[in-house]
């Protein structure tokens, strides 16, 4: 079965410095997501994707966070000069425009947990 | 006000008790509710989805939404261990974001 994958699993960095968290989201998807978990707290929207434009982004998505496409497969989200505060597990989704009726099921990866030291 | 408001628990049962898992939601524009079951370090993953009126079953799982009250409910009959997760309500609809509750941490005891 398709799967969303996300590297790296666990990503250690000191303060200020930039991560990129890369996800290859199921290959005929259309849209793409990021969101955010903190340890204890709810699954935040950060960003959507779709036609190589940011389609909705949330007030937690300035301009420390970027994404993009790079090619036809990838999908990142870059943290410039990270912030303790922006220890979290990030998770990518993606979804595909449904057949008939219902929404668009968003599938998931496993998450990339980002510890700012 | 919240959107998504959900019980955190944590909810610990028998094997084979039926569980009630409930949210709130605040819009009554709203259209669909998700119920994603995520475990331990792993991603949500999609249960199943009820559009804003009316119960949904699927096998053991019955989603229900009552308009009136705004409230989402999710069944599980003869629960299993390997039923042992958090549960995480949600609205969203088409490809727009999803607004997760903050989920609720059920442990079936065998």
């Amino acid at each position: 079965e398709p799967e969303v994958t996300q590297t790296p699993s666990h990503q250690v960095t000191q303060m200020g410095q930039e991560v990129i968290l890369r996800c290859v989201p199921i290959s005929n998807h259309l849209y793409f997501y990021w969101y955010r978990q903190i340890l204890g707290q709810k699954v935040e929207f950060l960003v959507s994707f779709y036609n190589n434009e940011i389609s909705e982004k949330s007030e937690i998505f300035d301009d420390q966070f970027s994404v993009e496409r790079p090619d036809g497969s990838n999908f990142t989200l870059k943290i410039r000069s990270t912030k303790l505060e922006d220890s979290a597990m990030y998770f990518c989704a993606s979804s595909d425009v449904a057949a008939s009726g219902g929404p668009d099921t968003q599938y998931f990866g496993p998450g990339t947990r980002l510890t700012v030291l | 006000q919240k959107e998504v408001e959900q019980d955190p628990g944590p909810l610990s049962v028998p094997e084979g008790a039926i569980v009630s898992l409930n949210c709130t939601y605040s819009n009554s524009a709203f259209q669909y509710f998700m119920w994603y079951r995520q475990y331990s370090r792993k991603g949500p993953e999609l249960l199943m989805y009820t559009y804003s009126s009316g119960n949904k079953e699927d096998g053991r799982f019955t989603a229900q939404v009552d308009k009136s009250s705004k409230y989402i409910s999710l069944f599980i009959r003869d629960s299993q261990p390997s039923d042992s997760a958090t549960y995480l309500c949600a609205r969203g609809g088409g490809s727009e974001k999803l607004v997760f509750g903050k989920g609720t941490k059920l442990t079936v005891n065998p």
